[in-house]
């Protein structure tokens, strides 16, 4: 029974096309965030929504649209991909903020050519 | 800015060592520190918590301790088995999760 899960798992695409990744969790969780990691294998945060209210941007191009329909779902939806959009994305949930463990979906590798 | 430093960054042993692997951070102002196993194309999985409070945390051959004051955490990882092979990721929460470089773990048998 998958905590939190991601579709899809893979994606290839050409530049200047526009995607989504989607993001379930069945944790009853009221955080989520995206999260990237890069080809050094760096993560870093991008967005966090608690209750379907965004709470963290980390200066993310705006070509970058979270959507959070409801708080067990966080989308990701990304215009105009580019080259340097390659990358892992990792969606992530936690019960609160602040205190909580975050658990992680499977990712979402990226590729843009 | 919190920084969050991993060592070493890779790291080869023989099988039933004991190992310990280092995580450090700028800024102590933190709740929590949570450790992560990640395996090769894969997400990550939740190792260990240690809440702000606490000094460390146990889980069957994996103990994590936390001192806040001097920026420090570490994983302890008792017996280790081929099995433990992946990266190991160390992440402080203040606001947002912060991560570490991670540590490349390979044990061999």
């Amino acid at each position: 029974d998958t905590a939190v899960s991601q579709t899809p798992k893979y994606l290839v695409t050409q530049m200047g096309n526009d995607k989504s990744i989607k993001c379930e969790q069945n944790l009853g969780h009221d955080t989520m965030y995206w999260y990237k990691q890069d080809s050094k294998k760096f993560l870093k945060i991008m967005f966090s929504y608690n209750n379907k209210e965004l709470i963290i941007n980390e200066t993310v191009p705006n070509r970058f649209s979270p959507k959070s329909p409801d708080k067990a779902h966080l989308n990701l939806h990304i215009n105009s991909l580019e080259l340097g959009d390659s990358a892992v994305y990792f969606c992530a949930s936690t019960a609160a903020r602040g205190g909580s463990e975050q658990f992680f979906g499977p990712g979402t590798r990226l590729t843009v050519l | 800015k919190q920084e969050v430093t991993q060592i070493p960054a890779a790291l080869s042993v023989p099988e039933g060592e004991n190992l310990v692997l280092n995580c450090s951070f700028t800024d102590s102002a933190i709740y929590n520190l949570q450790w992560f196993r990640q395996d090769p194309g894969k997400g990550l999985t939740s190792l260990l918590l240690i809440q702000s409070s606490q000094r460390e945390q146990t889980s069957g051959r994996l103990n994590a301790s936390l001192d806040k004051s001097s920026g420090r955490s570490t994983l302890y990882i008792a017996a280790s088995q081929p099995g433990d092979s992946a990266t190991y990721l160390c992440a402080a929460y203040g606001n947002k999760l912060v991560f570490g470089a991670g540590t490349i773990l390979r044990v061999k048998s």
